[in-house]
């Protein structure tokens, strides 16, 4: 139980376009999902967490206008980059929790490589 | 704040041989301690967790996790390392006030395990 399934896997796109990842819980609802990017070699830095229904909470640092989140129910959420450039180039990973005292799960990961 | 330490890039250690990956933690309140693996271009797999009880926690795979408060840390081992065990290994923290659920990442530690 307790599957994240995140698409694409990987993507490769042109500077300046846009690129949608879906997060989905398949078998639980979540009421919280986080948005997480890993750089080579490093550890994962949280984006954002969201919240089906509200508008989503970003750390400190990651642009709102650039990495559009939304939660539009409790089993999807959806990373947009927008106007992508080389330097958003990363390895992106979504999480999901299903109560209080569980544990993450995490999607396989989306590899976004902006040419 | 939260944070997590790995002192450890890598950790090498012979088959058969236990392995240690050290991790120590910081929270203001009580902690929920989580160990995750990670294996290449994939995302996190959820290992074992430390909430409340014995201090030893036994997850997945072989692997165990002892809790020590005074010490603040949540040393993941396993008394006899496969080579299949090599990837690289997350251990996690959430504050147990914290409704936001947001869970802070060490850096992680690269386990190579050799034939």
């Amino acid at each position: 139980g307790a599957v994240v399934s995140q698409h694409p896997s990987w993507v490769i796109c042109k500077s300046g376009t846009s690129v949608k990842i879906e997060c989905r819980s398949l078998d639980f609802q979540a009421t919280t999902m986080f948005w997480y990017r890993q750089f080579p070699k490093q550890s994962l830095m949280l984006m954002a967490t969201s919240n089906e229904g509200s508008k989503a909470t970003y750390e400190q640092g990651v642009e709102k206008d650039k990495f559009l989140i939304n939660h539009a129910s409790l089993t999807l959420s959806t990373l947009t980059v927008t106007s992508a450039h080389p330097e958003d180039s990363s390895f992106y990973i979504c999480s999901a929790i299903q109560g209080h005292n569980s544990p993450l799960h995490f999607g396989n990961g989306t590899r976004l490589t902006v040419t | 704040a939260q944070s997590v330490a790995q002192p450890e890039d890598q950790v090498n250690v012979a088959e058969g041989n236990p392995l240690t990956v050290k991790c120590t933690y910081s929270v203001s309140g009580n902690p929920y301690l989580f160990w995750y693996v990670q294996y290449p271009n994939r995302g996190l797999q959820f290992l074992l967790k430390y909430i409340t009880g014995d201090n030893l926690v036994k997850g997945s795979y072989g692997f165990e996790a002892e809790f020590n408060k005074s010490q603040t840390s949540f040393h993941l081992k396993k008394p006899s390392a496969l080579v299949s065990d090599s990837a690289l290994y997350f251990c996690a923290v959430r504050d147990m006030g914290d409704s936001s659920y947001k869970l802070i990442f060490g850096s992680g530690t690269r386990l190579l395990v050799r034939p």
